[in-house]
């Protein structure tokens, strides 16, 4: 299965924009980059997903590379609300019929 | 909709004892899965199912069993519990149809202590 890899943490200043790297070197054609967090004591929530285009929602911005084999988590201003741990997975029912794979993510930690 | 419903939220168990985690989607999704999440770690994929009737083992089945005999149902069934068995359970599910752009829901967990 195609694996993903994440810096282990980053920080940012409240009300900064934020960049998340992703690579995923190893990624299929037709597989889809899905990004979800996990707040403390929470289980994870969506937050965005692409497959070869940029793509913008109320939530954040993903940027994908044209050779897919990378991908950036874009928060624009980041609150402290934001401080949680960052999944990049890579979804494909056709190959693994599944088998969803999470990374240990990124933690984001956000001053004020 | 409910969305994933996961019980009980909290337990301690003794070591040896079994018990079961409920999980119960009414969204009519195919694919469900449990996760386990250690402290300060990521989720790891203990058994996923593609349907009624089939399930697989992820990256850490030992110790545990499922069963998906509905749709909406994939309870996780701890046999002989063991300190190493404490961690946070997640139960999730996502569509069935070949669209990958579909979102996995998740429960909110489950607390396992076993002393």
């Amino acid at each position: 299965d195609a694996k993903t890899t994440q810096p282990n943490s980053m920080e940012s200043n409240e009300e900064e924009p934020v960049h998340l790297p992703c690579n995923h070197s190893t990624i299929s054609g037709t597989d889809y980059i899905h990004w979800y967090r996990q707040l403390p004591s929470q289980g994870p929530e969506y937050v965005i997903h692409g497959l070869t285009s940029n793509v913008n929602n109320r939530m954040a911005s993903l940027a994908i590379a044209e050779d897919r084999k990378s991908s950036t988590l874009i928060l624009h201003r980041a609150t402290l609300r934001d401080a949680a741990v960052y999944y990049c997975i890579l979804m494909n029912y056709g190959g693994s019929q599944g088998n969803l794979i999470f990374g240990k993510g990124t933690k984001l930690s956000v001053k004020p | 909709n409910a969305g994933v419903t996961q019980t009980p939220k909290f337990r301690i168990l003794k070591i040896g004892q079994s018990m079961t985690l409920q999980c119960t989607q009414d969204m009519n999704h195919n694919y469900m899965y449990w996760y386990r999440q250690d402290p300060g770690m990521g989720l790891k994929l203990i058994y996923y199912s593609v349907g009624a009737g089939i399930t697989d083992k992820g990256e850490v089945p030992n110790g545990y069993n499922v069963s998906r005999s509905t749709t909406e149902d994939f309870p996780l069934r701890l046999e002989l519990a063991a300190p190493s068995q404490t961690s946070v359970y997640f139960c999730a599910s996502l569509p069935g149809e070949f669209y990958s752009g579909n979102t996995i829901y998740f429960g909110e967990g489950s607390w396992l202590t076993v002393v």
